[in-house]
């Protein structure tokens, strides 16, 4: 089975801090995506890689960043975290090139408050 | 620009009812099509896909979906309601397998 794993499953932060989530996936996949999930406003998706060193904005990457070093690993970075942040972060992972068919496999979740 | 949308933010049926949730999308070309389902504090596991074969697209637990292009619909149902359905549920769109677009989801509701 595919498998995505956070780091954290919850997190608290305050105001200003530098806040890191990683993600694994263990199934060689090409592509990795980062979502915001909040109430009412479904996913919403923030970066994504489809490559190593590679990233492109998705729709909401303002006040976040991502680091694509290796292929299985996708870090999602918050420089300056604030109060409007506060929200569950999902990762995911796909196939490449031919064999892609769009199925993304996602992670647990991770649940960051930020005070 | 693809976009879904995802009519009824909850919805709550009787253990045993039809389940019906409903999505509409807009692609610009034949789309790829998704249902997600996400249990209480887990990430979202996905229920079925349409990738241009059959219209009829059956998933896990028993849910199904029928892809109707004249009226760009993606409706997902299930004859009979379980109390372990009751989660959130995600359409989903892509265009030739690229990023996804979700729609806001549906959270459903089993009374016993």
């Amino acid at each position: 089975d595919v498998k995505v794993t956070q780091s954290s499953r919850y997190l608290v932060k305050r105001t200003g801090e530098k806040v890191f989530l990683e993600c694994v996936q263990d199934m060689d996949h090409e592509n990795m995506f980062w979502y915001r999930q909040d109430p009412g406003l479904g996913l919403r998706l923030i970066y994504f890689s489809y490559d190593v060193k590679m990233k492109e904005k998705g729709d909401i990457p303002e006040g976040y960043s991502v680091s694509r070093e290796k292929k299985e690993r996708f870090s999602l970075i918050l420089e300056s975290a604030s109060t409007n942040q506060t929200s569950m972060y999902l990762c995911a992972s796909s196939f490449g090139g031919r064999t892609n068919t769009g199925e993304l496999f996602f992670g647990e979740g991770s649940r960051l408050t930020v005070l | 620009a693809q976009s879904v949308t995802q009519l009824g933010s909850h919805v709550s049926v009787s253990e045993g009812a039809l389940v019906l949730l409903r999505c509409n999308y807009s692609s610009s070309v034949p789309p790829y099509l998704f249902w997600y389902v996400q249990y209480p504090n887990q990430g979202l596991q996905l229920l079925l896909k349409y990738t241009s074969a059959a219209t009829l697209v059956k998933g896990i637990n028993g849910f199904e979906a029928e892809f109707k292009k004249s009226e760009t619909s993606f409706h997902l149902t299930k004859p009979s309601a379980h109390m372990s359905d009751a989660a959130e549920y995600f359409c989903a769109v892509s265009k030739r397998a690229q990023k996804l677009v979700f729609g806001q989801g549906t959270r459903l509701t089993i009374n016993p």
